[in-house]
């Protein structure tokens, strides 16, 4: 099926411990997204891909990495983890200003 | 000042209730607006888009209102399986591509 795929879909981290969460889309959209969602909080910007070989900060970047690998893949990385980032990760995509995003369906990261 | 407000509820109504949800966006320079549906630990999906003149999917009707800087939806003949959270989310003219501003939500329970 069409979409956004993101894995892993779950994940346990130790404090300090990195790693990538993936995301791959197959709609050919050129602007992809990285959002963090707590409750209370909404879904909050961490890094947007506006096209291949871009990538800008978005509302709360602090302590990740993005990489646009290609036009299908966008990245997300944590360096050293943090409690903190216990959260919903969503990546999305879009084709343009009148579509919408497509999210994926999340990754649930808990760091302890 | 938050781009999207919405008021977060919960809204609990009995089936068969009409239930209405607004959204207020501060940029006058927005120009896509969008209602999203949200379930319990799932990713967002589009429900529908607003258009300037309005418009109806079904028992959902969405409007806009430029003058006063509001989107609003509206549920009518309410289903137990409406229960979930309702994101708006704004696309700003002049902001990236495609980037939207979400509101944290709207959380509807609909009970028997």
């Amino acid at each position: 099926n069409a979409g956004v795929t993101q894995t892993p879909k779950f994940q346990v981290l130790k404090t300090g411990q990195s790693m990538t969460l993936q995301c791959a889309q197959d709609m050919n959209h050129n602007s992809m997204y990285w959002y963090r969602q707590d409750p209370g909080m909404g879904l909050r910007l961490i890094y947007y891909s506006a096209s291949e070989g871009t990538t800008d900060k978005g509302e709360v970047p602090n302590g990740y990495n993005v990489s646009r690998l290609n036009k299908r893949e966008f990245s997300l990385r944590l360096e050293s983890a943090a409690p903190s980032q216990t959260s919903v990760y969503f990546c999305a995509s879009t084709g343009g200003l009148n579509y919408g995003y497509t999210f994926g369906s999340g990754t649930r990261l808990t760091v302890v | 000042r938050k781009e999207v407000e919405q008021d977060p509820g919960p809204f609990n109504v009995p089936e068969g209730a009409t239930v209405a949800f607004n959204c207020t966006y501060s940029n006058s320079a927005s120009q896509s607006f969008f209602w999203y549906r949200q379930d319990c630990r799932k990713e967002p999906k589009l429900l529908m888009s607003v258009y300037s003149s309005g418009n109806e999917d079904g028992r959902f009707t969405a409007q806009l209102n430029r003058a006063s800087q509001y989107i609003s939806l509206l549920i009518r003949d309410s289903k137990l399986s409406d229960s979930a959270t309702y994101l708006c989310a704004v696309n700003i003219r002049g902001s990236t591509l495609g980037r939207l501003y979400f509101g944290r939500g709207t959380q509807l329970t609909v009970w028997p």
